[in-house]
């Protein structure tokens, strides 16, 4: 079965720094372009950030909205995909989520939510 | 203005078609986009449908029933997700998605209601 299943929010204080990761099963996923979204509390979808397939040269991603306060990366023996962020703002507060694009297997995780709030 | 356009409802009635519309914005052509499609029902992530860049390069999602197709309207300039014969089941939300300069863009999403 495919899964995405994305961890580490939580409560964080302005300034603060999180690291999310989404573990990945059923694929393998440098094998796919890889992505973080997020959605605050009533609005829209927000793409952030994008890691792509090993064969397409890896390349990193980021939105405007967070440029500067993120790494995204990966790790193939445990499968998982990371997001490091750092300098978070209250505005940064959404559910995050993981996706997986470009194979037989695209699949959108459980998300986690980040709250920052003093 | 957003780089895709969803309606923000549509209503349908059982065994009907609908056809859900995501439009590019003026001077994006919508034949060089790869355009997926996502269904959400109400406390669950958004799950995979489709993605359509042509009738020859095109993906279905894997368990997603036949009745979901996809399609474009270039004289729209749009992409097109069709339900053939609507049931219950299928109300809930639905948002296209591409790859757009460097990043992934959304639609703001259309409520599909089965009446």
């Amino acid at each position: 079965e495919v899964q995405l299943l994305a961890s580490g929010g939580g409560l964080v204080q302005p300034g603060g720094s999180l690291r999310l990761s989404c573990a990945a099963s059923g694929f393998i996923i440098s094998t796919y372009d890889m992505h973080w979204v997020r959605q605050a509390p009533g609005k829209g979808l927000e793409w952030i950030s994008s890691l792509a397939k090993s064969d397409s040269g890896s390349g990193k991603y980021y939105s405007d909205s967070m440029k500067g306060r993120l790494t995204i990366s990966r790790d193939t023996a445990k499968n998982t995909l990371f997001l490091q962020m750092t300098s978070l703002r209250v505005e940064d507060t959404a559910l995050y989520s993981c996706l997986s694009t470009g194979g037989d297997y695209d699949h959108w995780g459980q998300g986690t939510l980040v709250t920052v709030s003093s | 203005q957003g780089v895709l356009t969803q309606p923000p409802s549509l209503s349908a009635s059982p065994g009907a078609s609908a056809s859900l519309t995501c439009t590019l914005r003026s001077g994006i052509d919508v034949g060089t986009f790869r355009i997926y499609w996502y269904q959400q029902k109400p406390g669950s992530p958004p799950q995979y449908l489709l993605r359509y860049l042509s009738d020859s390069n095109r993906h279905h999602g894997s368990g997603v029933p036949g009745r979901f197709s996809g399609s474009k309207d270039a004289s729209a300039n749009a992409g097109i997700l069709l339900i053939s014969g609507v049931q219950s089941e299928d109300e809930a939300d639905y948002y296209c998605m591409t790859w757009h300069n460097g990043g992934l863009v959304f639609g703001g999403g259309t409520k599909v209601t089965v009446l």
